[in-house]
C-alpha cells in the first residue's frame, strides 16, 4: 500500500522559477526522504529528513517536515531543465525493517 | 564507486512462464531491497535482507515470488509463474548497516503478455 501522497500529480514550470511538492502520509515516521527519478538516473536519493527535524537544505533543495499534519514538502529554487523528473517521498518506520514506503510521486517539467 | 548492478535490464516473457532477476549490491552493504514499480506508482517493498537473513517480506507474494541471498552478497529474485499484472519494472537497492539512504540500482523491466 502507498504510504504517501505527493501533491500535485503534475507540475509544469518555467527554467529558473521554483518548485514545490508535497507529500502527506499516514503512519509515524522514523525518518522522511526524497528521490528522484528519471530515465537517464534511475531512482536516487535526494535529502532525509528524521522525524525530530522541521527543515533541511541541501545545495537547491529545502525540505521540511510537519509531524502534526503528517506532511513534507520539498522546495526546489531556480529550477533547471535538468531538474524534469518525477519526484518521490519514502517514508521508513524505524528498527529493523527500513524498507520504504513511497508515494505515487510528483512529475515535474521544467519548460526551457 | 560501482553502483548497484542488475540484470537482464529487460525481459519479456508470456504469462505463466518463469523468470529470475539478479542483482549485485554496492560492496559492503549488507542490507538488499527488492522493489516492484508499477507504471504510473511509487516503488513497492516486495523483500529486504539483512545480510543473507530475512528481515521482511510481508509483502512478497510467496505463491508466486521466491527470492533469496547467498553468501550475503548477490541476490536472485524469482517469479512463478507470472501473471499479466507482473509486468513492471523490479528494482534492486543496498544500504550500509544502520544508514537509511538507499542506493538503486537501473532495475529490470518486465513485460508479461
Amino acid at each position: 500500500s502507498q504510504q504517501g501522497e505527493e501533491d500535485p500529480q503534475a507540475l509544469s514550470i518555467q527554467e529558473g522559477e521554483n518548485a514545490t511538492m508535497n507529500c502527506s502520509y499516514k503512519t509515524s515516521i522514523n525518518n522522511l526522504q526524497w528521490y528522484r527519478q528519471n530515465s537517464g538516473r534511475g531512482l536516487v536519493h535526494l535529502i532525509l529528513i528524521r522525524s525530530n527535524e522541521r527543515e533541511k537544505h541541501s545545495g537547491r533543495l529545502r525540505v521540511t517536515l510537519d509531524t502534526s499534519k503528517k506532511s513534507s514538502s520539498l522546495l526546489i529554487t531556480a529550477s533547471r531543465a535538468a531538474d524534469t523528473a518525477s519526484y518521490f517521498c519514502a517514508t521508513d518506520a524505524g528498527g529493523g525493517a527500513d524498507g520504504l514506503t513511497f508515494g505515487k510521486g510528483t512529475h515535474l517539467i521544467i519548460q526551457p | 564507486e560501482a553502483g548497484v548492478a542488475q540484470s537482464p535490464r529487460y525481459k519479456i516473457i508470456e504469462k505463466r512462464q518463469s523468470v529470475a532477476f539478479w542483482c549485485n549490491p554496492i560492496s559492503g552493504h549488507a542490507t538488499l531491497y527488492w522493489y516492484q514499480q508499477i507504471l504510473g506508482q511509487g516503488p513497492k517493498l516486495l523483500i529486504q535482507f539483512q545480510n543473507n537473513g530475512v528481515v521482511d517480506d510481508s509483502q512478497l507474494p510467496k505463491d508466486r515470488f521466491s527470492a533469496e541471498r547467498l553468501k550475503g552478497v548477490d541476490s536472485t529474485l524469482k517469479i512463478q509463474p507470472a501473471k499479466l499484472e507482473d509486468s513492471a519494472v523490479y528494482l534492486c537497492a543496498s544500504s550500509l548497516e544502520g544508514l537509511r539512504t538507499q542506493y538503486f540500482g537501473p532495475g529490470t523491466r518486465l513485460l508479461v503478455l
